[in-house]
């Protein structure tokens, strides 16, 4: 998989949009963009994910550079209960033979805060 | 309804130990896997099962043993349990693991294992 570099923390008001970038130079063409957060003891939890174009759905949107190289999770209106780490993967075609072994590393750990 | 259930929630035992982990899923999903993540909060492959059949196995030492009874079930097995194995081990499962274009996971709530 490539491997993505993520801010280690960072703050955010509430009902105000967070932004999280993610770089994933080594991106090849058929690596996906995967988007996971995962609040305080819980499991992981699925946002968004997407290829080439930008993607939004009811959570967040993504944007995702012309070259590839890295991408921007946008929370549009931020609360409380957004407060979470955020991982950003970068994840094989499902049709080829790495399919599913996705690492996580290390996610940006945002503060939502009042 | 809980849609990726593991079982216990909390493991505390002894170096040693053997001991297992359950986990179910009731979303149909043919993929199930098993993660570990450790106290610095990475958060890593071990084994994927598709159909019941092992189909992803990182490397991780043979102490560990998945098995899959059906497609909705699968189970983790530690032998011999050492101090280093102690983590918050996820079990997740997906769809398909091939065929189609999202391969979107489901998490269960993890298992907090405490080897002393």
């Amino acid at each position: 998989d490539a491997k993505t570099t993520q801010p280690t923390s960072m703050d955010c008001a509430e009902g105000r949009a967070a932004n999280l970038p993610c770089n994933h130079s080594t991106i090849s063409g058929n690596e996906y963009v995967y988007w996971y957060r995962q609040i305080h003891s819980q499991g992981p939890q699925y946002i968004i994910h997407g290829l080439k174009n930008n993607e939004t759905n009811e959570m967040a949107s993504l944007i995702i550079t012309e070259d590839r190289k890295s991408s921007t999770l946008i929370l549009p209106h931020a609360t409380l209960r957004d407060t979470a780490v955020y991982y950003c993967i970068v994840r094989p075609s499902p049709y080829n033979t790495n399919a599913g072994k996705s690492t996580f590393g290390d996610g940006t750990t945002l503060t939502v805060k009042p | 309804d809980t849609a990726v259930s593991q079982t216990p929630k909390y493991l505390v035992t002894q170096m040693g130990n053997d001991k297992s982990i359950k986990c179910e899923q009731n979303l149909g999903h043919d993929t199930m896997y098993w993660y570990k993540q450790d106290s610095k909060k990475f958060l890593k492959i071990m084994f994927s099962y598709n159909n019941k059949e092992l189909i992803i196995n990182e490397t991780v030492p043979n102490r560990f043993s998945p098995k899959s009874p059906d497609k909705a079930h699968l189970n983790l097995h530690i032998n011999s349990l050492e101090l280093g194995d102690s983590a918050v081990y996820f079990c997740a499962s997906s769809q398909d693991f091939t065929g189609a274009s999202t391969d979107t996971q489901y998490f269960g709530p993890g298992t907090r294992l405490t080897v002393l």
